[in-house]
């Protein structure tokens, strides 16, 4: 089955700087590429997602880019400001709605003012 | 959007007794639903899929006897945790998935076995 990494496990920054997360894919059949941003208590909320098709996304503060020779990607949040503070997951699927999503481990990213 | 409700939001129950989470879809058909486990600071486990109207597919080491889901239609799943001990105490999230929608998440549900 699919299996996804993610790296690193925690991440501070200073308010104003820039966050990269990279995770890895081992299933080159992997087609969708969601990032979620969860906050203690509540369900993931998507933020960005990216499908094989296309290399590198972006909405507002956000980016995401995807390598499938490597099978890697990444997301990045420019101009981070505390209400970032959240764990973030990166996840892979073959089939967006249908097949199921195979999760990295999180990644904690902690924006001081 | 598409929205998935989840019921209830937190449960306390006694060792031994079950609970059942409920998932609706609100506003569109669910053909697959997912259950998913979490533990603190840890990563949403899958536990189960399951489609309308068939029997889940469990992950490697769930118990199928233990988390009892029912899929009887497409805007209703429900988790059972049957015999409920303080190992099982998580917090659950269910998906909902339809092509257009995507990926839809519950709120999750924190359950607490004393």
């Amino acid at each position: 089955g699919e299996n996804v990494e993610q790296h690193p496990s925690t991440l501070s920054v200073q308010e104003g700087d820039s966050a990269v997360i990279k995770c890895t894919y081992s299933d080159s059949a992997s087609n969708y590429f969601p990032w979620y941003k969860q906050e203690l208590g509540k369900r993931p909320q998507l933020i960005i997602d990216i499908r094989s098709n296309v290399g590198e996304k972006k909405d507002q503060r956000i980016a995401v880019t995807l390598n499938k020779t490597a099978k890697h990607f990444s997301l990045h949040i420019t101009e981070t400001q505390p209400e970032d503070s959240a764990v973030y997951f990166c996840a892979a699927a073959m089939n967006s709605g249908y097949s199921t999503l195979t999760f990295g481990k999180g990644t904690m990213l902690l924006v001081s003012p | 959007g598409a929205v998935v409700s989840q019921h209830p939001s937190w449960v306390i129950c006694k060792s031994g007794t079950s609970v059942k989470i409920e998932c609706r879809s609100l506003d569109f058909q669910a053909t697959t639903m997912f259950w998913y486990r979490q533990f603190p600071k840890q990563s949403l486990m899958l536990m189960a899929t399951s489609n309308e109207g068939s029997k889940a597919t469990y992950e490697q080491g769930v118990e199928k006897d233990k988390f009892l889901i029912n899929h009887a239609s497409l805007t209703l799943s429900t988790l059972t945790v049957t015999s409920a001990h303080p190992e099982d105490s998580s917090f659950y999230i269910c998906s909902a998935s339809e092509q257009a929608s995507g990926y839809t998440f519950g709120s999750g549900t924190r359950l607490t076995v004393v």
